[in-house]
């Protein structure tokens, strides 16, 4: 079906481990963002990408590195999780920024102990 | 102050109520102007984009009023189902097409029977 997805939908790692979150979408939608929501802050950009092989830096970037080598993926890799790196992360995707709806997957959440 | 404020509530409403939200947004070159809603443990969805003219779905009602700077949600006829967390969206554009989404951080309803 299309839509967008995420995985692993739950996570639990522990301080200074690795952690890729995937999200694919099945639109061909040349915008993808990865968001944090926590509590007391709401939703907040970390890193968003217009096209294949371009990815530019949101609100909150420190930690995290994404890359998106085609239109449809678009990982988002913790390098040495924190425990402050703990929260729900959103994927989304649009056919262009600010202009149309976004279209949400159904979150990451992602527990660092 | 913050780019998007609301009232985070929660508005404890019963059914059968009209309840009205408020968003305001500190940047006057804010362009376009939506509402989300999400639910408990869910991704937000798009409940209705804010037209200068005021727009209306059913028994919701957007306005917006660029020279208070602020955008409203009007929900009548309150039911059960429409207890959520509403999300007020405002977008900024640096130059093209390439924009950025200022999410709030919400405001809960609860509607009771």
């Amino acid at each position: 079906d299309a839509g967008i997805t995420q995985s692993p939908r739950y996570k639990i790692t522990e301080t200074g481990r690795q952690v890729t979150l995937m999200c694919h979408q099945t639109w061909s939608h040349s915008y993808m963002f990865w968001y944090r929501q926590d509590l007391g802050h709401g939703l907040r950009l970390i890193y968003y990408s217009a096209a294949a092989d371009i990815t530019d830096k949101g609100e909150v970037p420190d930690g995290y590195v994404v890359s998106r080598s085609k239109t449809e993926n678009f990982p988002l890799t913790l390098e040495s999780a924190t425990r402050s790196q703990t929260s729900v992360y959103f994927c989304a995707s649009s056919e262009g920024t600010g202009i149309g709806e976004l279209f949400f997957g159904e979150g990451s959440r992602l527990t660092v102990l | 102050r913050k780019e998007v404020e609301q009232d985070p509530g929660p508005f404890n409403v019963p059914e059968g109520a009209t309840v009205a939200f408020n968003c305001t947004y500190s940047n006057s070159a804010s362009q376009s102007f939506f509402w989300y809603r999400q639910d408990c443990r869910k991704e937000p969805k798009l409940l209705m984009s804010v037209y200068s003219s005021g727009n209306e779905d059913g028994r919701f009602t957007a306005q917006l009023n660029r020279a208070s700077q602020y955008i409203s949600l009007l929900i009548r006829d309150s039911k059960l189902s429409d207890s959520a967390t509403y999300l007020c969206v405002v977008t900024l554009f640096y130059g093209g097409s390439q924009g950025n989404l200022i999410f709030g951080k919400g405001t809960k309803l609860s509607v009771k029977p």
